[in-house]
């Protein structure tokens, strides 16, 4: 069975220092990945994804970056934290030939102190 | 992607049916109804989805009007562990490789009450 598997849990970094969120799945190939950040509320903001190694699409402007280095890697990263980087961030893959469902990872919450 | 209006929260006793509503005017022909559910602090699990005929599943029922311009969840027994919040999603495809442009919005906080 697929697994997806984003690590750490929680993190607490102070502003100014660089981020490093990893996500991997498992039992499946060329998986499409996505990562989503939940910050005020509820609703869920689209920041990357990814249909193959090395393609990246990025859709909104911000502070963090992505990459996708092996087939079910991928990693979200920052240079320097901003208070505003603080939020719940979830990764999700999908099947490239199942186009209606995904499966989420439990997220990191990161706090940008 | 057509937009899609929830009521903020709801309440529901243990052992009954919760049914919740979503409305989407704008609705497209070939634009599904996806549900999803966000349990706090965990990642959104995927629920139901639908394009003109009622489904079920081992989760959920999904009512959809003939009209296509609302739909109603069922969870036909609902537990404690039904507490989560439920988003009602509007769009051609969830996924696709375009991206998965999924946008959640506010979706409905259920509260499932002993």
């Amino acid at each position: 069975s697929q697994t997806i598997h984003q690590w750490p849990a929680t993190l607490v970094q102070p502003v100014g220092s660089p981020l490093s969120l990893e996500c991997t799945v498992e039992g499946t190939s060329n998986p499409n990945l996505y990562w989503y950040r939940q910050a005020a509320g509820r609703g869920l903001q689209l920041l990357f994804y990814s249909v193959g190694i090395g393609q990246i699409s990025s859709e909104v402007p911000q502070n963090l970056s992505a990459s996708r280095p092996q087939d079910r890697q991928f990693i979200l990263s920052s240079k320097k934290l901003l208070l505003s980087d603080s939020g719940f961030y979830l990764c999700a893959w999908s099947d490239y030939l199942n186009t209606h469902e995904a499966f989420f990872g439990q997220g990191t919450r990161l706090t940008v102190v | 992607d057509a937009k899609t209006t929830q009521p903020p929260s709801m309440d529901c006793a243990e052992g009954r049916a919760a049914n919740l509503p979503c409305n989407h005017s704008t609705i497209s022909g070939n634009e599904y109804v996806y549900w999803y559910r966000q349990i706090h602090s965990q990642g959104p699990q995927y629920i139901i989805h639908g394009l003109k005929n009622n489904e079920t599943n081992e989760m959920a029922s999904l009512i959809i009007t003939e009209d296509r311009k609302s739909s109603t969840l069922i969870l036909p027994h609902a537990t404690l562990r039904d507490t989560a919040v439920y988003y009602c999603i509007v769009r051609v495809r969830l996924w696709d490789n375009q991206g998965g442009k999924l946008i959640f919005g506010q979706g409905t906080e259920l509260s499932v009450k002993p």
